[in-house]
């Protein structure tokens, strides 16, 4: 597609359970990342990979959160054990390579019961 | 992690009206971004100022950088209803990771 892809766009689950959100980039960028946006908060920076290799994992809130990106391209970033807290959306960006602009995609937006 | 402070947080203004949002730091970041963001909807990048005491126009917003490279302004000239939304500026950090102000609401009233 043109844009990054997002799915799904809405999840809502149990307390308790694993969730796992997925990110579709730009075809041929390199560089991906994760962000999370709480009500009324800017963007909370999670995770980003060059290439498959995820240099800095220091955003992550928890070990409860991981992400991988496989073959250069589709990421996918796994919340376990959900808690109420882990309501947000949750964004993911790509970019040609590193320090280049970030072309986001529309969300997933996750609500925990 | 440095942080960004954006003001005001909410803006409601008539059609035509100028306004100008401000993003804060106490730190220097090596670029800034400003992004307009729409409900259900990802951040669309408006412009990246790099240089201090760099002015960039587009249509009519104009955006500035700090000559110290810490702080950043968009002022809207004659504001129209397509211009609401949520504006957010973003600082570079180093290893490419971005941070975020909370945003700024703007609504604009015809």
């Amino acid at each position: 597609g043109a844009g990054v892809s997002q799915s799904p766009s809405n999840k809502v689950t149990e307390k308790g359970k694993d969730v796992e959100l997925r990110c579709d980039p730009i075809s041929g960028h390199t560089a991906l990342y994760w962000y999370r946006q709480s009500l009324g908060q800017g963007l909370e920076f999670l995770i980003y990979f060059q290439g498959n290799s995820a240099p800095d994992k220091s955003g992550l809130p928890s070990d409860r959160f991981s992400a991988e990106r496989t073959g250069g391209s589709v990421s996918t970033l796994t919340i376990q054990r959900t808690q109420q807290e882990d309501s947000a959306v949750y964004l993911c960006a790509s970019s040609w390579v590193i320090n280049q602009p970030q072309h986001f995609g529309d969300g997933t937006r996750l609500s925990i019961l | 992690t440095q942080l960004l402070e954006q003001s005001p947080q909410f803006l409601s203004i008539q059609e035509g009206e100028n306004l100008t949002v401000y993003c804060n730091s106490s730190s220097v970041f090596s670029s800034l971004q400003w992004y307009r963001q729409e409900p259900g909807e990802g951040p669309v990048l408006l412009v990246t100022v790099v240089t201090g005491g760099e002015v960039k126009k587009l249509k009519r917003l104009t955006f500035q950088f700090g000559d110290a490279r810490k702080d950043s302004s968009l002022h809207i000239t004659a504001a129209q209803p397509g211009d609401t939304g949520l504006y957010l500026c973003a600082g570079e950090e180093g290893g490419n990771k971005l941070v975020f102000g909370a945003g700024t609401i703007l609504r604009v009233k015809s």
